[in-house]
Formats: C-alpha cells, structure tokens, sequence
C-alpha cells in the first residue's frame, strides 16, 4: 500500500493526450514539491519532471505536470508508442522523513 | 557522461547480508549524494534511504533502520548499501540513483541489481 495514489493503468491512441493522477495528503504533496519518474519495460527510472512542473534537460516537452493542494497530475501529450511505460510519482513526506512514492500507472498506446 | 554501475545479482539465504555497490563516473563525486531504491517484482518503487558523499551524513527509511548502512568511498567513488537479516519479501532490484540536496531529486539511476532471497 503505497502513500501516494495513482490510478494502475491509463491508455490512448497515437496523438492523443493522457493525463496521470497522484493523490497524497498534507504530508507529503501538501507540503512538498511532486516528482515524476518514468521506467520503460526492463529498464531503471528515469526523473520526468522536477518540483511539481520542471522537465530536465532531455525530457520532451510533451511532458508536462502541475500540482494543487495536495493531488498532482501528469500529463503526456501526442502520445506515441516509445510512450508505453509505467510513471510513478514521488514526493517528500516529512512525518517519514524520507521519499513516498506512488503505486505507478502503467500507460499503454493502443 | 553520468554513468552508475552495479555489482551484479546476488543470490542469498534468509538470514543472511547482502552489499550492493555502485561505482560513479562522469561527476565530482563528493558534490552528490546517493538515494536507494528497491523494487520488488511486479511492485512500485521503495526508497530506503539517502547518504552524502559529501560528509557521510546518512538518513535511513524507518522501515529499514536498523537492517540498513549506506557508505561511500571517494577514492573509489563508490556508494555502498548493505541489507542484513534478509527475508524473502526483501528479493527485489535494488537501484542507486545519484542525488544532490536543493538539486534534481534522484536524476542519474544505476541499471539495478537483483538480490534474490530463498532457502
């Protein structure tokens, strides 16, 4: 049982847009900056973005995330099929002193 | 570049430790810390806890406190995570992903290594 919430699976077609969901509480995403990470099939993580609506360098912009009160969302635009992974979204949880993370959305492009 | 690499898959008894490493190239090692994740199979991820190789200050997940020690050695710019007193629910791919305090959270990851735990 993870701190943070997200729905298991999440899919569209080529182009379309999905958006992802994390819900935590005032612990964590209320009070702290949400990061998301995506892992291809058989591959490590990797940071998608960075307090709450920062893409590293490299990240494509159709990758976009946003935060309110104590939810986050994710959202991938023009999706293609390099797109199919699962995203986990993370965050600070200070009465754990340490990282939560999200239970991960597995995206599928149908 | 950037580049983490891990010691390879481990295969223990319950009871036993387990010391996984990851060896840092590409970047001043003592300006980064290190994060440990775990992830069981078919499971999300599970930090266990972050370690400067700056001053060694170390904070440790309460879940694995007391079963865990992370170390590093700038000569060799190595980070170190060793899980004592294994149990097969700790079979899983442990990653080490570099992180820098005020920077980009956990922004370079190792490949992983598979610690598998059975009698």
């Amino acid at each position: 049982q993870s701190d943070l919430t997200q729905p298991p699976s999440a899919s569209g077609t080529p182009g379309q847009s999905v958006t992802i969901s994390c819900s935590g509480s005032r612990s964590n995403i209320g009070n702290n900056v949400v990061n998301w990470y995506q892992q291809l099939p058989g591959a490590a993580p990797k940071v998608l973005i960075y307090s709450n609506n920062q893409r590293p360098s490299g990240v494509s912009d159709r990758f976009s995330g946003s935060k309110s009160g104590t939810s986050a969302s994710l959202a991938i635009s023009g999706l293609r099929s390099e797109d199919e992974a699962d995203y986990f979204c993370s965050a600070w949880h200070d009465s754990l002193n340490g990282y939560v993370f999200g239970s991960g959305t597995r995206v599928t492009v149908l | 570049q950037v580049q983490l690499v891990q010691s390879g898959a481990e295969m223990k008894k319950p009871g036993a430790s387990v010391t996984v490493s990851c060896k840092a190239t590409g970047y001043t090692f003592d300006r980064y810390g290190f994060s440990w994740v775990r992830q069981a199979p078919g499971q999300g991820l599970e930090w266990m806890g972050w370690i400067s190789a700056d001053n060694g200050n170390r904070n440790y997940a309460q879940k694995f406190k007391g079963r865990v020690s992370m170390t590093t050695d700038s000569s060799t710019t190595t980070a170190y995570m060793e899980l004592s007193g294994l149990r097969s629910d700790d079979t899983a791919v442990y990653y080490c992903a570099r992180e820098q305090l005020g920077g980009i959270p956990m922004d370079f990851w190792g490949p992983g290594t598979l610690v598998t735990v059975s009698s």
